[in-house]
């Protein structure tokens, strides 16, 4: 596709629950990244992929959040037991990273509301 | 200290004056660096990148950066109703991850 692309845009879930987010990144972009944002905030790191392998995860908050990239392509963000403070946008960004152009570009995001 | 600083504002400009956003950064090793710009309820979209010291021109949009003084600002020149938004700045700390600050409003009346 021309962008990265997020499934869903909007999900609504209870608190207690399983929900997996969705990133589909540029072709051939190698670099893709998971960022989360509150209301009033700048974008805060999660997780960053280098190819299928996470090259820097210190971002996820605790061991309820984990993400794959198996094929270094499409990711997916999975929540466990969620909670209502991990209601945000979260936002997947990916990158050609062609040498010192680190540029991201920003899918639209997933809204997440935990009730 | 937060590694990406900017004032929230919001910053009020009227329509064909410059608009000059800042942003301070502390870590020395940072490399690069990023604007982007985020209407409300959309996702960041990225306006300008700069990588050395200097100014760098693209259309009304102007970077400068000081990495001696470890500022980032962005201008914008004939300021528009359309570039009411919230501007983030961003800093690659050599990770190759951004750190973005909290943002910038960015008023611009008609």
């Amino acid at each position: 596709g021309a962008g990265v692309s997020q499934t869903p845009s909007n999900k609504v879930t209870e608190k207690g629950k399983y929900v997996e987010l969705r990133c589909d990144p540029i072709s051939g972009h190698t670099a893709l990244y998971w960022y989360r944002q509150s209301l009033g905030q700048g974008p805060e790191f999660l997780i960053y992929f280098q190819g299928t392998g996470a090259a820097d995860d210190s971002g996820l908050p605790n061991d309820r959040f984990f993400a794959v990239r198996p094929e270094g392509s499409v990711s997916t963000l999975k929540i466990q037991r969620t909670e209502r403070g991990d209601s945000a946008v979260y936002l997947c960004a990916s990158s050609p990273l062609d040498g010192q152009n680190t540029e991201a570009f920003f899918g639209q995001g997933t809204r997440l509301t935990v009730v | 200290q937060k590694e990406v600083e900017q004032n929230s504002g919001p910053l009020s400009v009227p329509e064909g004056a410059i608009a000059s956003l800042n942003c301070t950064y502390s870590d020395r090793g940072s490399q690069s660096f990023f604007w982007y710009r985020q209407y409300s309820g959309k996702s960041p979209e990225l306006i300008m990148s700069i990588y050395s010291n200097g100014d760098k021109e693209d259309g009304r949009f102007t970077a400068q950066l000081n990495k001696a003084s470890q500022y980032v600002s962005l201008l914008i020149r004939d300021s528009q109703p359309s570039d009411s938004a919230t501007y983030l700045c961003a800093a690659d700390t050599g990770r190759r991850a951004l750190t973005f600050g909290s943002g910038t409003r960015l008023q611009v009346q008609p």
